[in-house]
């Protein structure tokens, strides 16, 4: 069974503090990983996912499969960066395709 | 491009009730799916479709049906409501590696 934990419900950083949201995963083989996001009275929507190695936002996330870990990083959080974060899995192209989200962690970005 | 688009956006419904939460998208994605999100628990799936006459479980079925008679609709049935349906419901439809959501419906049920 593929299982996402996200360890933080809440977190709350100073407006230029480093910020670093959790993920970790389960799953037996090569998943695919991403993060969502969802800003206040907005849709759910892709933030980035681990195969194109991508900044968005300043954001990056390096997926350690040692560890089975998808980190969220930006190194100097914004007020704007204030939100629900989703770390989310699913199986590579070609298998089962079910999207599975992890709990959520809030983030607060403080002034 | 409307993209997904939910309705009814708020429902209010008795315990016992039966109602359909819609659910269309104009991308032409094969791959949807509903979840419900509650608070600390996030996203669950409940059930989802890889294309036209194709459905199957997720994570919380129990409670609720699906149909996919066309590639772009895929409507949630609450058959009888219970007040642990109460949630707040997410049709997302999916192509590749990205999932494009609605903007939820909030579902009450007293």
């Amino acid at each position: 069974a593929q299982r996402v934990t996200q360890p933080e419900k809440l977190l709350s950083v100073f407006k230029g503090a480093p910020v670093e949201l959790k993920c970790n995963y389960s799953y037996s083989g090569s998943p695919e990983l991403f993060w969502y996001v969802q800003y206040s009275r907005q849709r759910l929507q892709l933030l980035l996912r681990h195969i194109s190695r991508e900044s968005i936002k300043g954001f990056t996330a390096d997926l350690n499969k040692g560890e089975t870990s998808f980190h969220l990083k930006k190194p100097f959080a914004q007020e704007e960066d204030s939100a629900m974060y989703y770390c989310a899995l699913s199986g590579p192209s070609g298998s089962a395709r079910q999207l599975t989200f992890g709990s959520g962690t809030q983030l607060t970005v403080l002034p | 491009n409307a993209g997904v688009t939910q309705t009814p956006k708020f429902q209010v419904l008795k315990t016992g009730q039966s109602m359909t939460l819609q659910c269309a998208q104009d991308m032409n994605h094969e791959y949807m799916s509903w979840y419900r999100q509650d608070p600390g628990m996030g996203l669950r799936l409940i059930h989802y479709s890889v294309g036209a006459g194709i459905t199957d479980q997720g994570e919380v079925p129990n409670g609720y049906n699906v149909s996919r008679s066309t590639t772009e609709d895929f409507p949630l049935r609450l058959l009888s409501a219970a007040p642990s349906q109460t949630s707040v419901y997410f049709c997302a439809s999916r192509t590749g590696a990205e999932a494009f959501f609605g903007q939820g419906t909030r579902l009450t049920v007293v």
